[in-house]
């Protein structure tokens, strides 16, 4: 069974600075997906960014980018230029390529975002 | 184009009684996916329905049962609650083709058992 470990459980960053939100999984797949998402206040979960793991290059979106690190299992969230919006709890996912829409998910980051 | 829509947004129950919340996913999408989220055990994956059928399931007691529409609305219900099953219920729509598909929730339905 996959399993993905979020081993910082809260996180704080000036506004403005950079923050990186490690995940680690373990899978014997070689296929697979992995997610970043945002859970703010309002409980709505949003997804941040995505990574196929057939690609080397590491997926961004705007100021959200990751450190994809197939080998070492290795998922990381860099936020750039944090915003007061930013604050949320983010969770790493991960999902199999076989089909299924099942979401592995690390227990999450609480991330505050000081002015 | 509508979000995923979960209704009702918060419930309050007794012990011993049942529940059923809804899910209506994005218009076209046929996976409804529900998930369980609680402080101590986080997020946890509950099942995975695709056009009408339980396509996966997590390791969750018989107690916990749902179903899909032929519209792709889902339905999970919960017989004989306990103290325990106080969570947040996660309902995630995707278009469950093969290939990256983004899984959209919905605000969750918050069940309090008392």
């Amino acid at each position: 069974a996959q399993t993905v470990t979020q081993s910082q459980p809260e996180m704080s960053v000036q506004e403005a600075e950079t923050v990186t939100l490690s995940c680690t999984y373990d899978t014997s797949e070689s296929d697979y997906y992995l997610f970043w998402y945002k859970q703010p206040p309002s409980r709505q979960m949003i997804l941040v960014i995505r990574q196929e793991a057939y690609k080397q290059q590491n997926a961004t979106e705007n100021r959200f980018s990751v450190n994809f690190q197939k080998a070492a299992k290795s998922f990381s969230l860099k936020i750039s230029d944090s915003q007061l919006g930013d604050a949320a709890m983010y969770f790493c996912a991960y999902r199999s390529a076989g089909g299924s829409e099942k979401l592995v998910f690390g227990k999450g980051t609480k991330l505050t975002v000081n002015p | 184009k509508a979000g995923v829509t979960q209704t009702p947004r918060y419930l309050i129950k007794t012990r011993g009684q049942q529940v059923t919340l809804s899910c209506s996913p994005i218009s076209g999408h046929r996976s409804v996916s529900w998930y369980q989220q609680t402080p101590g055990q986080g997020l946890q994956f509950l099942f995975e329905y695709f056009s009408e059928t339980q396509r996966n399931k997590g390791n969750f007691p018989g107690r916990f049962s749902g179903r899909q529409f032929s519209n792709s609305r889902s339905e999970m219900n919960v017989s004989t609650l306990e103290l325990g099953d106080s969570a947040l219920y996660l309902c995630a729509s995707s278009a469950g083709q093969l290939g990256v598909t983004e899984a959209f929730f919905g605000q969750g339905t918050r069940l309090t058992v008392v």
